[in-house]
């Protein structure tokens, strides 16, 4: 079945720097979806992509839909302490299909 | 609006018996996915409820089943608990089975 690959597995920043990730797999996707999870809680949904080549930002994060619909990007700018947690991709190949999610970005602010 | 809401937050079951947990679909919804999370990894697909059917189905064993009610609120049911059913269980609500999915808190089992 398809699978996602998220990098980096983990990662530690400074507080105030930017943070790039990656989703990657090996077959096509039609939507991705990025989410983030605190601890103990459900994941929340930061940016919806429905289109190959689309850039869509929400604040201070922007996502991108990869041109082989094979990736996708999430950049967050100027970290701060609250974008602690950790980052998921997710892909939908097919209407009638469910989103596979990857394995998650754990991202560290340090002050 | 409503966001999905789960119960219970925290559940501890003993190898064998049975569970059930509870998902209210966010206002309008008509679809609920459940997912499974272990510790340190991404969700894992159960299943998905589209108007009261099932819609497809992951890699899990016929004793996880579902239900989902006329008001779109949906229900996951484990037989037969095992140590490794220790999970999040998520569910995710969505307008139409493909649209964007808005997850749940979750519920916490732990089976001893």
């Amino acid at each position: 079945g398809q699978q996602l690959n998220q990098s980096p597995q983990s990662m530690f920043i400074q507080e105030g720097e930017d943070v790039s990730m990656n989703c990657t797999s090996s077959s096509i996707f039609n939507t991705w979806l990025w989410y983030k999870q605190d601890p103990g809680e459900g994941p929340v949904l930061l940016i919806a992509l429905y289109k190959a080549g689309e850039l869509t930002s929400n604040g201070r994060l922007t996502a991108q839909f990869g041109i082989t619909r094979k990736d996708s990007f999430l950049n967050i700018s100027a970290s701060i302490p609250s974008d602690v947690g950790i980052y998921f991709c997710a892909g939908l190949v097919n209407y009638g299909q469910n989103f596979v999610f990857g394995p998650g970005t754990r991202l560290s602010v340090l002050p | 609006e409503t966001g999905v809401t789960q119960s219970p937050t925290h559940l501890i079951k003993t190898r064998g018996q049975q569970v059930t947990l509870r998902c209210s679909s966010q206002s309008g919804h008509n679809t609920v996915s459940w997912y499974q999370q272990a510790l340190g990894q991404g969700p894992q697909f159960i299943f998905q409820y589209y108007r009261e059917e099932e819609n497809g189905r992951g890699n899990f064993p016929p004793r996880f089943s579902g239900l989902q009610f006329p008001n779109y609120s949906s229900e996951l049911n484990v037989n037969a608990l095992e140590l490794d059913d220790s999970a999040l269980y998520l569910c995710a609500s969505s307008l139409g089975n493909t649209d964007t999915q808005y997850f749940g808190p979750g519920t916490r089992l732990t089976v001893l």
